[in-house]
């Protein structure tokens, strides 16, 4: 019962560092979603993926990029860190148009 | 604008107490609106998606319930176990459907 697994838990980067934070899901689900949670906000997206082979951005694309490898797996990559970045990063997943997201237990940034 | 206020934002109770959380938002028409449960250091688990006025969602010691301005997540007889903080997500009918709107949560403290 794995369900989404994102790696690393924990990352400390420097400014103008680059990373890459991975994101899998088992659960054979079409859409994939990154959002960040800072405190005092609610969840932000970032970047989502409908299906395999489309990506599209959210609220707060700017820094950021992303990748859907595959059906199982959607990556997002910080090109050059800044510390406004430093936040929980959470992966999703769902199945169809009006069912709930499922989320990973999220990569705790800090940029310094 | 489309819009999710949870109150009240923190919550203790005495084990047993019972109360409700609220989720009033502001969408142009509900595709679907979600509960979910976050305990520190970990991702949202979902708990409710509601989709109509006057519908209901129950489980163990918690009932979710929607109107066509707010959603109520009444905890019933709360144990330690129920602390966490609670979060509700909005899914608007006339965005797409990978646009959800989360709010700020509930932090929940249920004392022994």
């Amino acid at each position: 019962n794995a369900g989404v697994t994102q790696t690393p838990k924990f990352q400390v980067l420097k400014t103008g560092q680059s990373m890459t934070l991975q994101c899998a899901q088992d659960m054979n689900h079409n859409s994939m979603y990154w959002y960040r949670q800072d405190p005092g906000m609610g969840l932000r997206l970032i970047y989502y993926s409908a299906s395999e082979g489309t990506t599209d951005k959210g609220e707060v694309p700017n820094g950021y990029n992303v990748s859907r490898l595959n059906k199982r797996e959607f990556s997002l990559r910080l090109e050059s860190a800044a510390p406004s970045q430093t936040s929980v990063y959470f992966c999703a997943s769902k199945t169809g148009d009006s069912q709930p997201q499922h989320f990973g237990d999220g990569t705790r940034l800090s940029i310094l | 604008e489309d819009q999710v206020t949870q109150s009240p934002e923190a919550l203790r109770l005495q084990e047993g107490e019972s109360s409700s959380l609220n989720c009033s938002y502001t969408v142009s028409g509900l595709r679907g609106l979600f509960w979910y449960r976050q305990d520190p250091g970990k991702g949202p688990e979902f708990l409710f998606t509601l989709y109509s006025a006057g519908e209901e969602k129950e489980k163990e010691r918690l009932k979710a319930t929607l109107t066509k301005k707010e959603s109520f997540l009444h905890i019933t007889a709360p144990k330690p176990e129920d602390s966490a903080t609670y979060l509700c997500a909005v899914q608007p009918l006339t965005s797409g459907t990978y646009k959800y709107i989360f709010g700020t949560g509930t932090r929940l403290k249920v004392l022994a």
